[in-house]
Protein backbone atom coordinates (compact mmCIF):
# COMPACT_ATOMS: atom_id res chain seq x y z
CA UNK A 1 0.00 0.00 0.00
CA UNK A 2 1.87 3.13 -1.18
CA UNK A 3 -0.20 5.27 0.88
CA UNK A 4 -1.85 7.23 -2.60
CA UNK A 5 -5.40 6.43 -2.74
CA UNK A 6 -7.99 7.38 -5.88
CA UNK A 7 -11.56 7.08 -6.69
CA UNK A 8 -13.20 5.50 -7.74
CA UNK A 9 -11.80 2.15 -9.54
CA UNK A 10 -13.75 2.22 -12.03
CA UNK A 11 -15.53 4.72 -13.83
CA UNK A 12 -18.09 3.08 -16.82
CA UNK A 13 -19.54 6.34 -18.92
CA UNK A 14 -21.10 7.22 -22.38
CA UNK A 15 -19.41 9.57 -24.84
CA UNK A 16 -19.53 13.39 -24.27
CA UNK A 17 -20.24 12.92 -20.62
CA UNK A 18 -17.82 14.00 -17.79
CA UNK A 19 -16.37 12.87 -15.24
CA UNK A 20 -14.21 13.67 -11.87
CA UNK A 21 -11.32 11.63 -10.63
CA UNK A 22 -10.03 11.61 -7.15
CA UNK A 23 -6.51 11.36 -5.48
CA UNK A 24 -5.12 11.66 -1.96
CA UNK A 25 -1.71 12.14 -1.56
CA UNK A 26 0.35 10.32 1.10
CA UNK A 27 0.30 12.04 4.32
CA UNK A 28 2.91 14.95 4.14
CA UNK A 29 3.52 14.79 0.06
CA UNK A 30 2.97 18.27 -1.22
CA UNK A 31 3.15 17.24 -4.78
CA UNK A 32 0.65 15.61 -6.84
CA UNK A 33 1.13 14.50 -10.43
CA UNK A 34 -0.99 12.83 -12.87
CA UNK A 35 -0.71 10.23 -15.26
CA UNK A 36 -2.77 8.66 -18.36
CA UNK A 37 -1.83 4.69 -19.41
CA UNK A 38 -3.63 4.04 -22.61
CA UNK A 39 -3.83 0.07 -24.06
CA UNK A 40 -0.67 -1.83 -22.22
CA UNK A 41 1.36 1.28 -23.00
CA UNK A 42 3.71 3.60 -20.77
CA UNK A 43 2.53 6.58 -18.49
CA UNK A 44 2.05 9.53 -19.90
CA UNK A 45 2.53 12.43 -17.56
CA UNK A 46 -0.38 14.97 -17.91
CA UNK A 47 -0.36 17.44 -14.76
CA UNK A 48 1.68 18.35 -11.63
CA UNK A 49 0.55 20.36 -8.99
CA UNK A 50 2.48 21.46 -6.11
CA UNK A 51 0.95 22.90 -3.01
CA UNK A 52 -2.38 24.12 -4.08
CA UNK A 53 -0.44 25.53 -7.43
CA UNK A 54 -0.33 24.00 -11.00
CA UNK A 55 3.80 23.08 -11.52
CA UNK A 56 3.73 21.50 -14.83
CA UNK A 57 1.56 20.29 -17.58
CA UNK A 58 2.38 17.39 -19.94
CA UNK A 59 0.05 15.86 -22.81
CA UNK A 60 -3.11 16.54 -21.25
CA UNK A 61 -5.96 17.89 -23.79
CA UNK A 62 -8.03 21.39 -23.31
CA UNK A 63 -10.86 19.00 -22.26
CA UNK A 64 -9.09 17.99 -19.14
CA UNK A 65 -8.74 20.28 -16.26
CA UNK A 66 -7.23 19.60 -12.49
CA UNK A 67 -7.04 21.39 -9.26
CA UNK A 68 -5.08 20.69 -6.28
CA UNK A 69 -7.11 21.49 -2.73
CA UNK A 70 -5.62 23.23 0.48
CA UNK A 71 -5.95 19.72 2.12
CA UNK A 72 -3.90 18.61 -0.79
CA UNK A 73 -6.32 16.23 -2.03
CA UNK A 74 -6.38 16.60 -5.95
CA UNK A 75 -9.09 15.89 -8.68
CA UNK A 76 -8.98 15.65 -12.51
CA UNK A 77 -11.81 16.22 -14.17
CA UNK A 78 -12.49 15.16 -17.88
CA UNK A 79 -15.24 16.64 -19.96
CA UNK A 80 -16.93 15.66 -23.37
CA UNK A 81 -15.30 12.44 -23.79
CA UNK A 82 -14.37 10.49 -26.04
CA UNK A 83 -13.62 6.71 -27.06
CA UNK A 84 -10.04 7.72 -26.91
CA UNK A 85 -9.69 8.85 -23.64
CA UNK A 86 -10.73 5.00 -21.95
CA UNK A 87 -7.48 4.58 -20.17
CA UNK A 88 -5.78 3.96 -16.97
CA UNK A 89 -5.03 7.02 -14.81
CA UNK A 90 -2.66 7.18 -12.09
CA UNK A 91 -2.68 9.53 -9.26
CA UNK A 92 1.23 9.72 -7.73
CA UNK A 93 2.47 11.97 -5.10
CA UNK A 94 5.81 13.16 -3.78
CA UNK A 95 6.84 14.36 -0.26
CA UNK A 96 9.24 17.44 -1.37
CA UNK A 97 9.68 19.09 -4.82
CA UNK A 98 12.93 20.54 -3.76
CA UNK A 99 14.83 17.10 -2.80
CA UNK A 100 16.64 16.00 -5.88
CA UNK A 101 15.95 12.34 -5.24
CA UNK A 102 11.95 12.57 -3.81
CA UNK A 103 10.15 9.50 -5.28
CA UNK A 104 6.76 9.47 -6.53
CA UNK A 105 4.65 6.97 -5.40
CA UNK A 106 1.43 5.75 -7.09
CA UNK A 107 -2.19 5.06 -6.31
CA UNK A 108 -3.69 1.96 -7.58
CA UNK A 109 -5.28 4.03 -10.68
CA UNK A 110 -9.07 4.71 -11.98
CA UNK A 111 -10.02 2.73 -15.11
CA UNK A 112 -12.55 5.29 -16.99
CA UNK A 113 -14.01 3.26 -20.12
CA UNK A 114 -16.08 5.63 -22.28
CA UNK A 115 -18.68 3.97 -23.88
CA UNK B 1 9.24 11.19 -30.00
CA UNK B 2 10.14 8.34 -27.41
CA UNK B 3 12.86 9.59 -24.65
CA UNK B 4 12.83 6.94 -22.91
CA UNK B 5 12.82 3.28 -25.02
CA UNK B 6 12.47 -0.45 -23.67
CA UNK B 7 12.75 -2.48 -26.37
CA UNK B 8 11.94 -5.54 -24.84
CA UNK B 9 8.09 -6.00 -24.74
CA UNK B 10 8.91 -9.26 -22.58
CA UNK B 11 11.43 -11.36 -20.77
CA UNK B 12 11.08 -15.18 -19.68
CA UNK B 13 13.66 -15.96 -17.33
CA UNK B 14 13.65 -19.47 -14.64
CA UNK B 15 13.77 -19.20 -11.00
CA UNK B 16 17.00 -18.82 -9.86
CA UNK B 17 18.26 -17.46 -12.24
CA UNK B 18 19.22 -13.53 -13.34
CA UNK B 19 16.62 -11.30 -15.12
CA UNK B 20 17.99 -8.21 -17.11
CA UNK B 21 15.69 -5.62 -18.16
CA UNK B 22 16.92 -2.75 -20.25
CA UNK B 23 16.02 1.06 -20.85
CA UNK B 24 17.70 3.45 -23.38
CA UNK B 25 17.03 6.81 -22.96
CA UNK B 26 17.89 9.92 -25.59
CA UNK B 27 17.82 12.88 -23.41
CA UNK B 28 20.75 13.51 -21.65
CA UNK B 29 19.52 16.09 -19.59
CA UNK B 30 17.72 13.78 -17.55
CA UNK B 31 19.63 13.36 -14.01
CA UNK B 32 17.48 10.67 -12.02
CA UNK B 33 16.25 7.31 -12.94
CA UNK B 34 13.43 5.07 -10.84
CA UNK B 35 12.52 1.12 -11.90
CA UNK B 36 8.84 0.89 -11.04
CA UNK B 37 7.16 -2.52 -11.12
CA UNK B 38 3.64 -3.42 -11.66
CA UNK B 39 1.24 -5.71 -11.50
CA UNK B 40 -2.50 -5.51 -13.05
CA UNK B 41 -5.20 -3.98 -11.51
CA UNK B 42 -2.71 -2.14 -9.74
CA UNK B 43 -0.86 0.78 -9.53
CA UNK B 44 2.80 0.95 -10.12
CA UNK B 45 5.28 -0.10 -7.42
CA UNK B 46 8.36 2.10 -6.72
CA UNK B 47 11.73 -0.53 -6.73
CA UNK B 48 15.09 1.08 -6.65
CA UNK B 49 16.48 4.50 -8.33
CA UNK B 50 19.94 6.05 -9.37
CA UNK B 51 21.11 9.48 -9.85
CA UNK B 52 23.13 10.21 -12.73
CA UNK B 53 26.27 10.99 -10.28
CA UNK B 54 26.30 7.47 -10.38
CA UNK B 55 26.35 4.27 -12.06
CA UNK B 56 25.32 1.59 -9.64
CA UNK B 57 23.23 1.01 -7.30
CA UNK B 58 21.97 -1.91 -4.81
CA UNK B 59 19.44 -3.14 -2.83
CA UNK B 60 18.69 -6.48 -1.72
CA UNK B 61 18.36 -8.57 -4.92
CA UNK B 62 17.99 -5.34 -6.95
CA UNK B 63 20.49 -3.81 -9.07
CA UNK B 64 20.41 -0.79 -11.37
CA UNK B 65 23.66 0.04 -13.18
CA UNK B 66 23.98 3.37 -15.53
CA UNK B 67 26.03 3.56 -18.33
CA UNK B 68 25.37 7.63 -19.53
CA UNK B 69 28.03 7.29 -22.12
CA UNK B 70 25.67 5.02 -23.64
CA UNK B 71 22.65 6.64 -22.04
CA UNK B 72 21.75 2.84 -21.33
CA UNK B 73 20.43 1.78 -17.85
CA UNK B 74 19.60 -1.77 -16.60
CA UNK B 75 17.55 -3.50 -13.72
CA UNK B 76 19.54 -6.48 -12.53
CA UNK B 77 17.14 -9.39 -10.36
CA UNK B 78 19.23 -11.89 -8.76
CA UNK B 79 18.07 -14.56 -7.79
CA UNK B 80 14.77 -14.29 -9.73
CA UNK B 81 11.45 -15.34 -8.18
CA UNK B 82 8.06 -16.34 -9.16
CA UNK B 83 6.76 -13.00 -7.30
CA UNK B 84 8.87 -11.11 -9.62
CA UNK B 85 6.80 -11.68 -12.32
CA UNK B 86 5.52 -8.09 -13.49
CA UNK B 87 5.35 -5.23 -15.74
CA UNK B 88 8.49 -3.50 -15.01
CA UNK B 89 8.63 0.28 -16.17
CA UNK B 90 11.78 2.51 -16.52
CA UNK B 91 11.66 6.48 -15.64
CA UNK B 92 13.44 9.00 -16.17
CA UNK B 93 13.98 12.34 -14.83
CA UNK B 94 15.16 16.15 -14.81
CA UNK B 95 15.66 17.52 -11.93
CA UNK B 96 13.93 21.35 -11.25
CA UNK B 97 10.48 22.52 -10.21
CA UNK B 98 8.85 20.44 -12.70
CA UNK B 99 9.43 16.62 -11.48
CA UNK B 100 7.16 15.19 -13.89
CA UNK B 101 8.77 11.23 -14.89
CA UNK B 102 8.85 10.18 -18.36
CA UNK B 103 8.48 6.23 -18.90
CA UNK B 104 9.25 3.77 -20.99
CA UNK B 105 6.84 1.52 -22.38
CA UNK B 106 7.24 -1.52 -20.14
CA UNK B 107 8.82 -4.85 -20.27
CA UNK B 108 6.68 -7.97 -18.84
CA UNK B 109 8.75 -10.17 -16.73
CA UNK B 110 7.59 -13.70 -16.43
CA UNK B 111 9.42 -16.08 -14.00
CA UNK B 112 8.91 -19.45 -14.49
CA UNK B 113 9.01 -22.28 -11.45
Amino acid sequence: DSGVTQTPKHLITATGQRVTLRCSPRSGDLSVYWYQQSLDQGLQFLIQYYNGEERAKGNILERFSAQQFPDLHSELNLSSLELGDSALYFCASSVVEGATTDTQYFGPGTRLTVL
Amino acid sequence: DQQVKQNSPSLSVQEGRISILNCDYTNSMFDYFLWYKKYPAEGPTFLISISSIKDKNEDGRFTVFLNKSAKHLSLHIVPSQPGDSAVYFCAARISGSARQLTFGSGTQLTVLP
